[in-house]
């Protein structure tokens, strides 16, 4: 079982300021990279799904990089506003093609 | 608007119960899945699909049952609810595996 590690586990920063977290999976045997956004009282909704080493995506204001070579991926949200605050999952694709989840980061963005 | 239905949202039984949660999607998608996520933990895949009269054992072991018999329906069965089994159950569907999943909005499972 592929083990994937998401950090920090919460974060709080002010509106408008920019913030990352970090999501390490192992990289032997890697397919493919998920990042969602999982809002209170919503489903999780799918932000960018990674696959080649030094991948980059970008989704308005949150953008995310890839390094399958070292096993870890970056997110990044730009002039954070408080509609972003959500957990922050990330997902690594193992070999039966099925997804292992991180425990996630919990963003707070303070108006 | 959901492509994906979960029911119920919520749901409190007595424990010896037998319970089905339902999911159906009207997206088409061959692929599916139920994931267990107990509070501050993981999902853990308890369950997938890859087509109809196709289900497989998850990750993490579990007392539940899949069916699917149609595309668009996944519907998971504890024959005896204990509450062991209290927790958040997610089901998703994907077109393939080179495209995010489509989550349901979960069912919140409490067995008192």
């Amino acid at each position: 079982i592929l083990n994937v590690e998401q950090s920090p586990q919460s974060l709080h920063v002010q509106e408008g300021d920019s913030t990352n977290f970090t999501c390490s999976f192992p990289s032997s045997n890697f397919y493919a990279l998920h990042w969602y956004r999982w809002e209170t009282a919503k489903s999780p909704e799918a932000l960018f799904v990674m696959t080649l080493n030094g991948d980059e995506k970008k989704k308005g204001r949150i953008s995310a990089t890839l390094n399958t070579k070292e096993g870890y991926s970056y997110l990044y949200i730009k002039g954070s506003q408080p509609e972003d605050s959500a957990t922050y999952l990330c997902a690594s694709r193992g070999s039966q093609g099925n997804l292992i989840f991180g425990k996630g980061t919990k963003l707070s963005v303070k108006p | 608007e959901a492509d994906i239905y979960q029911t119920p949202r919520y749901l409190v039984i007595g424990t010896g119960k037998k319970i089905t949660l339902e999911c159906s999607q009207t997206m088409g998608h061959d692929k599916m899945y139920w994931y267990q996520q107990d509070p501050g933990m993981e999902l853990h895949l308890i369950h997938y699909s890859y087509g109809v009269n196709s289900t497989e054992k998850g990750d993490l072991s579990s007392e539940s049952t899949v069916s699917r018999i149609r595309t668009e329906h996944f519907p998971l069965t504890l024959e005896s609810a204990r509450p062991s089994h209290t927790s958040q159950y997610l089901c998703a569907s994907s077109v393939d595996n080179n495209y995010g999943y489509t989550f349901g909005s979960g069912t919140r499972l409490t067995v008192v």
